[in-house]
């Protein structure tokens, strides 16, 4: 069975800190990893990685994927309170199209 | 554009009830998946359809739990009869299925199951 460990479960930061956010995985047949924003409805789609070591870059935020040692990192620069929300990570496998999501990790910025 | 679409956006009823919950996907999206989210479990896939035909169910909690999807734009998912541990939120997602393309997710269903 698929899984998705992501750390720490919550992190307080202040206005203007880096934050990096993990996200390690057990796949059979791994095809993608998915990171995803959860604010107060539904999960936004950030990015999504296949293959090792090729940063994907979207203002503040940048992910990059180590498939050798299978996990993720999520990080976000000059961090803001519109940061602040539920960050999570999931994976596909060739097998077949569904999201396996980790509990997702909790993101406080405080002004 | 028109993301996916979710109805009622909160839902509050008795227990033993009968619930159904509806699902509009993005136009020209051809997989849907229903999702759970509670706070002990995170965000469970419950079952996705490709091309309307059901896929894999092998995340519906039990017999009670029911999905359909009679045509591309619309998706239901029906509890029958609901129990208290029903309440979470249900989300509903799509995607073009064809290639590697991200889930994108309705705003979710509140469930309470009183």
């Amino acid at each position: 069975e698929d899984k998705v460990v992501q750390s720490p479960l919550s992190l307080v930061v202040h206005e203007g800190d880096t934050v990096t956010l993990n996200c390690s995985y057990e796949v059979t047949n791994f095809r993608s990893l998915l990171w995803y924003k959860q604010e107060k409805k539904a999960p936004t789609f950030l990015f999504m990685l296949t293959s090792s070591g090729i940063e994907k870059k979207s203002g503040r935020l940048s992910s990059i994927l180590d498939k050798k040692e299978l996990f993720s990192i999520l990080n976000i620069t000059a961090t803001q309170t519109g940061d602040s929300a539920i960050y999570l990570c999931a994976v596909t496998n060739f097998g077949n199209e569904k999201l396996t999501f980790g509990t997702g990790t909790r993101l406080t910025i405080i002004p | 554009d028109a993301g996916v679409i979710q109805s009622p956006r909160h839902e509050v009823t008795e227990m033993g009830q009968e619930v159904t919950l509806r699902c509009k996907p993005i136009s020209g999206h051809n997989s849907l998946f229903w999702y759970r989210q509670t706070m002990m479990r995170g965000l469970e896939l419950l079952i996705y359809f490709n091309n309307n035909v059901p896929i894999d169910d092998s995340g519906m909690p039990e017999d009670r739990f029911s999905a359909k999807m009679p045509n591309a734009s619309f998706s239901t998912l029906k509890i029958q009869p609901s129990e208290p541990r029903d309440s979470a939120v249900y989300f509903c997602a799509s995607t073009l299925g064809v290639l590697v393309q991200p889930q994108h997710f309705g705003d979710g269903t509140r469930l309470s199951i009183l």
